[in-house]
């Protein structure tokens, strides 16, 4: 069975801190995507990357950073959490850029106080 | 550069039926569709392709008119299990989701 794993559920953090969001998936896939999810606003797409240490942003990558060092991980990282980045934060990846259906983790829910 | 879906959310009977559209700004290489259930991860209905064809999946199907960038998600006889929501996916070399839409199926 396919699989994407984000390493934590449920984070609750505090303004200023450092939080680091990680996804590691087992298929090989050479795409990787960070979405937010928030009610009534989708899933806006963060950050994704081609390949290892390639990266391009989204539609809202500021506050966001990403780090892609080996294919099968891709960490999202808030340098300075805020608490209008309390959201659910969904990672997922796909073998095409191009017509490859994208499978995705979990989800982790990021509270920051 | 989202895509833009319609209705934001509907509620039916079951065995009614429903549409649920999408449309593009941009020019797209395919469209995807994802229905995500509570607490769950979004699952992969579908995917589209250029060329207007249509797709389906169980009684749920899709098509892509390419000239006008839209997408249209075609529910028949509405099943309890088709509650969730819908996002479609705009795919060039990225992908970029919809708002997406609720849909409430009651028995």
């Amino acid at each position: 069975d396919v699989k994407v794993t984000q390493s934590s559920r449920y984070l609750v953090k505090r303004t200023g801190e450092k939080v680091f969001l990680e996804c590691v998936q087992d298929m090989d896939h050479e795409n990787m995507f960070w979405y937010r999810q928030d009610p009534g606003l989708g899933l806006r797409l963060i950050y994704f990357s081609y390949d290892v240490k390639m990266k391009e942003k989204g539609d809202i990558p500021e506050g966001y950073s990403v780090s892609r060092e080996k294919k099968e991980r891709f960490s999202l990282i808030l340098e300075s959490a805020s608490t209008n980045q309390t959201s659910m934060y969904l990672c997922a990846s796909s073998f095409l850029a191009r017509g490859g259906e994208l499978f995705f983790g979990e989800g982790s829910r990021l509270t920051v106080l | 550069q989202q895509p833009v879906q319609s209705p934001q959310a509907v509620i039916l009977r079951e065995g009614e039926d429903a549409v649920i559209n999408c449309s593009s700004s941009k020019a797209l290489y395919s469209v995807h569709w994802y229905r995500q259930k509570h607490g769950e991860a979004p699952v992969f209905l579908m995917i589209l392709l250029k060329g207007g064809e249509q797709k389906g999946h169980e009684k749920i199907s899709a098509s892509f008119n390419e000239k006008k960038q839209q997408s249209s998600l075609y529910l028949t006889a509405s099943q309890l299990s088709y509650s969730g929501t819908y996002f479609c996916g705009a795919n060039n070399n990225d992908m970029r989701f919809g708002a997406g839409t609720r849909l409430t199926v009651k028995p």
